[in-house]
């Protein structure tokens, strides 16, 4: 089975101060992966994925995110935060094919000016 | 752009009551999917179609049931609400069901069973 840990419930970073939210994921084969952003009272935005090729993808909003595949990892980073990055964030991932998409529980990000 | 259209925005419902969630998408996309989310939780498949004229249960289909006639609209139906139903209902859509394709999600409703 297939599924998606994100260890951090909150993540607090400083305005200008590089930013990772933390994801770790258990599928059987390759890894389909997945980040969206939650903006409150929104429906959740499509950051970037990892497919194959290149383990470092570059999403919107200068966000990118490292795959792992060593220690199965995903994490999501950004060189330099804003406060306007404040939100909720999920982690996803799911098998080649037509298996569902499973969701971390996510991970609140506050950046203070 | 429209996307993904849900309506209601927002509902209070009585227990026992039914209730139709809608959704309608403009980007002729074949999936669509249906999702609940709860605090702690994250988001929790509830009903998918991989196409139209094809519907298949998610993580947690009880309670609830889904009709894909066409391309465009993929409602969500609580057919006698309780209040374990209480959450955010979003609906989402991807070109095809395949693995690497991203999802675009609709606002979402909210709904309170009381």
């Amino acid at each position: 089975a297939q599924s998606v840990a994100q260890p951090e419930d909150q993540v607090n970073v400083a305005e200008g101060n590089p930013l990772t939210v933390k994801c770790t994921y258990s599928v059987s084969g390759n890894p389909y992966l997945f980040w969206y952003v939650q903006y409150p009272n929104r429906g959740l935005q499509f950051l970037l994925k990892y497919i194959t090729g290149d383990n470092l993808v570059k999403g919107s909003y200068g966000f990118e995110a490292e795959f792992n595949k060593s220690q199965t990892s995903f994490h999501l980073k950004k060189p330099s935060a804003l406060v306007s990055d404040s939100a909720l964030y999920f982690c996803a991932v799911r098998q080649s094919g037509n298996t569902p998409l499973v969701f971390g529980k996510g991970t609140r990000l506050s950046v203070i000016a | 752009t429209a996307g993904i259209t849900q309506a209601p925005t927002s509902q209070i419902l009585a227990a026992g009551r039914s209730m139709t969630l809608r959704c309608t998408q403009d980007m002729r996309h074949n999936a669509m999917y249906w999702y609940r989310q709860d605090l702690g939780l994250g988001l929790r498949l509830i009903h998918y179609s991989n196409t139209a004229g094809t519907t298949g249960k998610g993580e947690v289909p009880d309670g609830y049931s889904v009709s894909r006639a066409n391309t465009d609209d993929f409602p969500l139906t609580l057919a006698s609400a309780v209040p374990s139903q209480t959450s955010v209902y979003f609906c989402a859509s991807s070109v095809t069901p395949s693995g690497n394709q991203p999802q675009h999600f609709g606002d979402g409703t909210r709904l309170s069973i009381l």
